[in-house]
């Protein structure tokens, strides 16, 4: 079982907009350590997506977007594509474990 | 431009150590704030956390795993090495090798993989 909670998959039509959660404790996400997210597609280097709960790399599209609040954050992608279907993973620092924390990923189907 | 790639055996026994590679381009670990980390992800699993290196030589390991894992770095060589006693089949996974930078707990550019199985 993951530190961090993520749903399994969630699923949208090219265009629509979709959402996945990432849920943590007092002692990673509100404990105030920041959230980042990374796309994985298989065969490829995992991707930062965002960073320190909002900010976007260089490169990234701005139809992705991070927020977070309390001991949950989230990853926002607007106007779906097919090029978008892939796994998604949170991540952020727990200070009970004295280490970097992955959430469970999300696999995002473009229907 | 910073590029990273794992190297290693893709087949180890179980009770054997493995070692693995990492060589990357782009900066350098005799730089302050540079650092390098390992994490893993077993087949159908999620991402763990494994060790990181900094540039001057601090250690940080999964606690779980601690006992088990040796990360070093050889700046000339533009290279850090992993290695893990005791394999098991449970430690079959792709093995990452990723940058940080201090300031950011996370890590921002990554390795391509290497699938390790542990099987006799």
């Amino acid at each position: 079982q993951s530190v961090l909670t993520q749903p399994p998959s969630v699923s949208g039509a090219p265009g629509q907009r979709v959402t996945i959660s990432c849920t943590g404790s007092s002692s990673n996400i509100g404990a105030d350590f920041d959230v980042h997210w990374f796309q994985l597609l298989p065969g490829t280097a995992p991707k930062l997506l965002i960073y320190g709960n909002t900010n976007r790399p260089s490169g990234v599209p701005d139809r992705f977007s991070g927020s977070k609040s309390g001991t949950s954050a989230s990853l926002a992608i607007t106007g779906l594509q097919a090029e978008d279907e892939a796994d998604y993973y949170c991540q952020s620092y727990d200070s009970s474990l004295s280490g970097w924390v992955f959430g469970g990923g999300t696999k995002l189907t473009v229907l | 431009q910073i590029t990273l790639k794992e190297s290693g055996p893709t087949l180890v026994k179980p009770t054997q150590t493995l070692t693995l590679t990492c060589t990357f381009s782009g900066f350098s670990l005799s730089t302050s704030g540079m650092g390098v980390g390992w994490i893993r992800q077993p087949p159908g699993k999620t991402l763990e956390w494994l060790a990181v290196i900094h540039w001057n030589d601090d250690k940080r390991y999964s606690p779980s795993l601690r006992s088990r894992l040796t990360i070093t770095k050889d700046t000339s060589k533009n290279q850090v090495v992993l290695t893990m006693t005791n394999m098991d089949p449970v430690d079959t996974a792709t093995y990452y090798c990723a940058h940080r930078k201090l300031g950011i707990l996370t890590f921002d550019y990554w390795g391509q993989g290497t699938l390790v199985t542990v099987s006799s």
